[in-house]
Parts: C-alpha cells; sequence; structure tokens
C-alpha cells in the first residue's frame, strides 16, 4: 500500500491556459474523488468515481473542468481557460466501497495549482 | 444540506496541556462523522471516525472524539498535546445511506502547540 499519488505537486500556469493532473489511487480502491482547497478552508467536494463511472459532480464542477478514470483506476482533472479564482489545491481521495457513507477517504498530497 | 461549523479558526496551547476542537453539524439525515489532520504541504490523514456503536471514538496519536447527537456536536480532545500535534484538524461529515459520498467539510482548526 504505497498510498494516493498525485502529480504534479506543483502547477504554475498562466491565465487561459489549460492543465491537466493525476491521481493515482491506493490500487484495490473502486472510489476516486477530487476535491478542491483554497487557502483557509476546508476541503470542497468536486466529483467523485465508483470504477470508471463517474457518479456525482458539484455545482463547483463547472463546465471548464473535466474529469475522467477511464480504467477504472487512475484519474485525471482537466482545467481549461485557467482563470486566477481556480488558484487552489487539488486533492484525491480514493476508498474501498462499503454501505451508505461509511467509505473511509484516503488523501493523496495534493495538487497546488497557480495561476498567474 | 449538511453543513459542519467548526468554531474556533485557531487554539493556542502550551506543550502537555489538554486540548478540545470544536465541531458542530447540521443535517436532515443522519451522519457518519470524521476528523482528519492536514501538516503543511501535506494530503489530510484519518484520525478517527464514528459510524456506530459507543459515542467515545479513540483515534491516532492519543485524539479521541465524542458525538453526542443532541447537541449534534463531535468534538475533539487530547489530554496531553505535544509540540508535532501542531496542525490543521478538519471535521467532516457524510450522509447515511443516500447514495452520495462526498465529505462535507469544517472550515479548519489550527491547532498551535507552544513550547
Amino acid at each position: 500500500d504505497t498510498g494516493v499519488s498525485q502529480n504534479p505537486r506543483h502547477k504554475i500556469t498562466k491565465r487561459g491556459q489549460n492543465v491537466t493532473f493525476r491521481c493515482d489511487p491506493i490500487s484495490e480502491h473502486n472510489r476516486l474523488y477530487w476535491y478542491r482547497q483554497t487557502l483557509g478552508q476546508g476541503p470542497e467536494f468536486l466529483t467523485y468515481f465508483q470504477n470508471e463511472a463517474q457518479l456525482e459532480k458539484s455545482r463547483l464542477l463547472s463546465d471548464r473542468f473535466s474529469a475522467e478514470r477511464p480504467k477504472g483506476s487512475f484519474s485525471t482533472l482537466e482545467i481549461q481557460r485557467t482563470e486566477q479564482g481556480d488558484s487552489a489545491m487539488y486533492l484525491c481521495a480514493s476508498s474501498l466501497a462499503h454501505g451508505g457513507g461509511r467509505d473511509t477517504q484516503y488523501f493523496g498530497p495534493g495538487t497546488r495549482l497557480t495561476v498567474l | 444540506a449538511q453543513s459542519v461549523t467548526q468554531l474556533d479558526s485557531q487554539v493556542p496551547v502550551f506543550e502537555e496541556a489538554p486540548v478540545e476542537l470544536r465541531c458542530n453539524y447540521s443535517s436532515s439525515v443522519s451522519v457518519y462523522l470524521f476528523w482528519y489532520v492536514q501538516y503543511p504541504n501535506q494530503g489530510l490523514q484519518l484520525l478517527l471516525k464514528y459510524l456506530s456503536g459507543s459515542t467515545l471514538v479513540k483515534g491516532i496519536n492519543g485524539f479521541e472524539a465524542e458525538f453526542n447527537k443532541s447537541q449534534t456536536s463531535f468534538h475533539l480532545r487530547k489530554p496531553s498535546v505535544h509540540i508535532s500535534d501542531t496542525a490543521e484538524y478538519f471535521c467532516a461529515v457524510s450522509l447515511y445511506d443516500t447514495g452520495r459520498r462526498a465529505l462535507t467539510f469544517g472550515s479548519g482548526t489550527r491547532l498551535q502547540v507552544q513550547p
């Protein structure tokens, strides 16, 4: 169990550029989540996958954001036409499905995005 | 909709003193409760969770929390803190058996342990 990994750890981009982040979950975990955390705030849910299916999306996930998990393993989060307001830490988590909302989500170290 | 309130944004405390970090939640359905810790430039690490059963839950690093349904609270406590406990602490809830899997977090409490 090597934990959840995220790449890159830091990304600096100019406004209007596209960026893509990658998340590798714990190997046997079938659920994968994306959260966004701005300075001084708790993480806010963006979206989650069970295997390759995207089952829930937050209203925070505007049409400039897209997430995929093509083979039910790693996931990518793409932000198109970045804006300064997208600057945040993007956290990925994974869990093993249990009944109801009992899952324990294990978090990666995050990708810090700075949009200039 | 559910929400989580962490009443204290910062808690300064001296080393070896006891500490309590407060968490209150609001939800129209039953919830599961979690406390996570975040060290600088790192992701979140689970401290403890309440799913069912005994309302007093023990976690890692000597932390414990008590679920109080009538007061909708889940306060985190440690009898004697160490310098290494300096970090940001987040309380979170997930909804019981609704099909939704998102965690809803509070805004966090920064614990500052002073020598």
